[in-house]
């Protein structure tokens, strides 16, 4: 099993550019989670999906959308990027909320 | 004030020493979660709790809801010990992060 995989590892955007982070798992997981962490702040979530169909706001959602595409796949969208979404993203997921989240290896934006 | 604070922020061991790291947080909560992350940026779930104590090898993690306090305990700690361990607490289908405690073990 990969367990929870990321891709891209590293990206460099321009600000006003889009992109999409993907993340999969292959436990059979219903929840899935996007955070961010950066220096000092620590991670904060940005959206979460309790199940497949389902999306929810976490404390930073503004400035992006999610897709729940099926079980497996949780997707992360930058519409237009700007400085201040350079960071550390991290997707996780678990068998259900309030149970062990398992982490992704994270992807490096850095928006410029 | 942070809804979750951990203490200490840095610690510094020598090799075979009892850690103790400590989390507190001041608002009610279904789980309260530790996490360990490696100098190269991965994050690794150590324990899961709502409740009393569990223990995983040398690591021994506790809870008391009344007191909105949970401890980290590593036992016999070794220089691959050295991580960030960060304290999280789901609240309302939310999760809130500690800034994390800085651990070095030195051989």
């Amino acid at each position: 099993n990969a367990g929870v995989t990321q891709t891209p590892k590293f990206q460099v955007l321009k600000t006003g550019q889009s992109m999409t982070l993907q993340c999969a798992q292959d436990m059979n997981h219903n929840s899935m989670y996007w955070y961010r962490q950066d220096p000092g702040m620590g991670l904060r979530l940005i959206y979460y999906s309790a199940s497949e169909g389902t999306t929810d706001k976490g404390e930073v959602p503004n400035g992006y959308n999610v897709s729940r595409l099926n079980k497996r796949e949780f997707s992360l969208r930058l519409e237009s990027a700007a400085p201040s979404q350079t960071s550390v993203y991290f997707c996780a997921s678990s068998a259900s909320q309030d149970y062990e989240q398992y982490f992704g290896p994270g992807t490096r934006l850095t928006v410029t | 004030k942070n809804e979750v604070e951990q203490s200490p922020q840095n610690l510094t061991a020598q090799e075979g020493e009892f850690i103790t790291i400590n989390c507190s947080y001041s608002v009610g909560i279904s789980a309260l979660h530790w996490l360990q992350q490696h100098p190269g940026g991965g994050i690794v779930s150590l324990f899961m709790l709502s409740s009393g104590k569990k223990k995983h090898g040398r690591l021994i993690a506790t809870i008391n809801i009344q007191e909105k306090h949970s401890s980290l305990h590593i036992t016999a700690s070794h220089p691959r010990d050295s991580a960030v361990y960060i304290c999280a607490v789901e609240v309302d289908n939310d999760m809130r992060f500690g800034a994390g405690t800085r651990l070095t073990v030195k051989p």
